[in-house]
């Protein structure tokens, strides 16, 4: 079966600090997609970054990291010298290409708070 | 462009009432998705729509939730009889046809029941 875990209910930093959010899946399928997604205390979700099965490589954008490890079936965000803003929750999801309809398989979320 | 809009962006109604939301996805998304968020929990999905039918309702609690598309467009997601575990954060997404991954998903309507 097909599940997203986010162990860390809730995390607080002071800014600067660098800072990980964990996730685990589980999947049955092959080909799958990993997603993070932000939502600020507006609401909103904001999409961050799509990885697929076949690609472990990691990735960098600006001071945003992933660490993606099929051995491990996780899918960590680390976010270098944190800031005031990056407070949200931040949620971890799945999608299997053998669900046809591709919907999002979400862990209950990490809430950060960064602390000035 | 415009995004995901939904309506009423807030709803508190009484326990055994029922309740329409609304989600106007954006022009041209063939995929529509209801997710829903209870308090301190992450997204589960409800049901989703290609085009006006519904292959996947296999996310929807119980059968007092009933949802449908009509015109390819706007969707709603009714609740009957709505009891205090329906009150949560009930979010729409939409994609583009080949495009399932690219979920735009809109602001969502907090659903209360008192």
């Amino acid at each position: 079966a097909q599940k997203v875990t986010q162990a860390q209910t809730e995390i607080s930093v002071v800014e600067k600090e660098d800072v990980t959010l964990d996730c685990v899946y589980e999947t049955r399928d092959t080909t799958y997609y990993l997603f993070w997604y932000k939502q600020p205390p507006s609401g909103e979700l904001v999409f961050l970054i799509r990885r697929n099965s076949f690609d472990e490589q990691n990735e960098i954008s600006g001071r945003y990291s992933w660490n993606f490890q099929k051995s491990t079936s996780s899918f960590n965000f680390t976010i270098t010298a944190s800031q005031v803003v990056d407070s949200a929750v931040y949620f971890c999801a799945l999608s299997e290409a053998m669900d046809s309809s591709y919907k999002l398989i979400f862990g209950s979320g990490t809430r950060l708070l960064v602390r000035p | 462009g415009a995004g995901v809009s939904q309506s009423p962006s807030n709803k508190v109604t009484e326990k055994g009432k029922d309740v329409e939301l609304r989600c106007d996805p954006i022009s041209g998304h063939t995929a529509l998705y209801w997710y829903r968020q209870s308090l301190g929990q992450g997204l589960e999905f409800l049901i989703y729509f290609q085009g006006n039918s519904a292959p996947d309702k296999s996310g929807l609690p119980s059968d007092r939730f009933s949802a449908e598309r009509t015109g390819g467009s706007v969707s709603t997601l009714t609740i009957q009889r709505t009891q205090q575990e329906d009150s949560a954060v009930y979010l729409c997404a939409s994609s583009l046809p080949g495009h399932p991954l690219e979920q735009y998903f809109g602001p969502g309507t907090r659903l209360t029941v008192t």
